[in-house]
């Protein structure tokens, strides 16, 4: 099965709080893509950070990084000092083959951040 | 960045008329496009996956002759609600891949539209 878990639906942070955000995939393709993108409230998606499945390289961008493990299938998403400007729906997101064969995004559940001032 | 174009960001209709909402590429060409369906609170739904020239693939559970979608550019596709119901009051989003020949996969980044907001009264 191509699947995301999210497995935390809202997270509360102080502000300059560091958190991260649990995302754990199943593939049976052995060449992927990991996504995050945020949801603001205005509701357009952002694109954050896509990761191929051989690269298991971690990433850091400003406050953001990203964990991926291959061993745990995981692809975990940290900001440090979060700000209000934070507060967002992130979802972690797989690009693998469907069914048909052809190549999908299929999306966790997203985890609902707020970042309290 | 690729920008991804939807139109409108709003809309409210009554319950039985057919709402049209286009998702355009402004600046690259998108040999597929992508049509989800976000409920409140809830992941993105893949409805239907759009090539330029051919009839769309909709996933199961996703009618089609109620949500038809068009793509007949390489920049541009649309989706059609018809004969819209309050129930198909939803957030609904598209997104392009860019046209690329180099891999099976096509797995670049998806650049989405901003969404587009349905309210059937």
């Amino acid at each position: 099965a191509q699947k995301v878990t999210q497995a935390q639906t809202e997270i509360s942070v102080v502000e300059k709080e560091d958190v991260t955000l649990d995302c754990v995939y199943e593939t049976r393709d052995t060449t992927y893509y990991l996504f995050w993108y945020k949801q603001p409230p205005s509701g357009e998606l952002v694109f954050l950070i896509r990761r191929n499945s051989f690269d298991e390289q971690n990433e850091i961008s400003g406050r953001y990084s990203w964990n991926f493990q291959k061993s745990t299938s995981s692809f975990n998403f940290t900001i440090t000092a979060s700000q209000v400007v934070d507060s967002a729906v992130y979802f972690c997101a797989l690009s693998a083959t469907d069914q048909t064969g052809a190549n999908n995004l299929f999306f966790g559940t997203g985890t609902r951040l707020t970042v309290i001032p | 960045g690729a920008v991804v174009s939807q139109h409108p960001s709003r809309v409210i209709c009554k319950s039985g008329t057919s709402v049209k909402i286009e998702c355009r590429s402004l600046d690259f060409q998108a040999t597929t496009m992508f049509w989800y369906r976000q409920f409140p609170k809830k992941s993105l739904m893949l409805m239907a996956t759009s090539n330029e020239g051919s009839k769309a693939t909709y996933e199961q559970g996703v009618e089609k002759d109620k949500f038809l979608i068009n793509h007949a550019s390489l920049t541009l596709s649309t989706l059609t609600v018809t004969s819209a119901h309050p129930e198909d009051s939803s957030f609904y989003i598209c997104s392009a891949r860019r046209k690329s020949a180099t891999r099976k996969n096509l797995a670049g980044e998806l650049f989405f539209g901003e969404g587009s907001r349905l309210t059937v009264l």
